[in-house]
């Protein structure tokens, strides 16, 4: 069974602070990561995504990916109250087009 | 540019009927996926479309679940007789190629009683 891991929180950070949210997979052979924001009672937004190892930068967001250790994280500098939501990391199961979807993690971010 | 749209946004009803959910995927985009988000469950893909096409429908349930595509435009979910263990938000979320970024419609809030 391919699985991806996450944390469930909730991860409570200060305003302005960085947050760091982290994500495992199993399936060595995946090829595209992503991360989703979802609000509650809203639907998934896809804010980032990344192929390559190493850092993607979109203003305050950073996904980082290390293949070697089955890795990819979420970094949110500058944290603001709006974004308080869960974290949905997201991994493409390989040989398909499907995506394994992790549990998420809920993000505070304290006024 | 519209993004995927769904519809009913809620739907209730009663045990035994039959429910149908719709998506119209963001045009130029050849690729659909269904999915289902519970608590217990997190978001659990149902069925992807590629062109039109059923790749794989393994996540379907049981027999009373059905999906059908019958062009760029348009899918449907159907679940027929519904139970109350049905009752979950339905995504419908497309891409412009089977491993691109998905999008993701608002949803179909759906209960059964």
């Amino acid at each position: 069974q391919k699985e991806v891991e996450q944390n469930s929180g909730p991860l409570s950070v200060p305003e302005g602070a960085i947050a760091s949210l982290n994500c495992t997979y199993s399936d060595r052979g995946s090829q595209s990561f992503f991360w989703y924001r979802q609000y509650s009672g809203k639907s998934p937004e896809l804010i980032m995504f990344i192929y390559s190892n190493g850092d993607k930068e979109d203003g305050r967001f950073t996904a980082q990916l290390n293949k070697a250790s089955q890795y990819v994280s979420l970094l949110i500098r500058d944290s603001q109250p709006s974004d308080s939501a869960t974290y949905l990391c997201a991994v493409n199961e390989s040989g398909t087009y499907k995506y394994i979807f992790g549990t998420g993690t809920r993000l505070k971010v304290l006024a | 540019d519209a993004g995927v749209i769904q519809s009913p946004r809620h739907e209730v009803t009663e045990m035994g009927q039959e429910v149908t959910l719709r998506c119209k995927p963001i045009s130029g985009h050849n690729s659909l996926f269904w999915y289902r988000q519970t608590m217990m469950r997190g978001l659990e893909l149902l069925i992807y479309f590629n062109n039109n096409v059923p790749i794989d429908d393994s996540g379907m349930p049981e027999d009373r679940f059905s999906a059908k595509m019958p062009n760029a435009s348009f899918s449907t979910l159907k679940i027929q007789p519904s139970e109350p263990r049905d009752s979950a938000v339905y995504f419908c979320a497309s891409s412009s190629a089977e491993s691109g970024p998905q999008h993701f419609g608002d949803g179909t809030r759906l209960s059964i009683l």
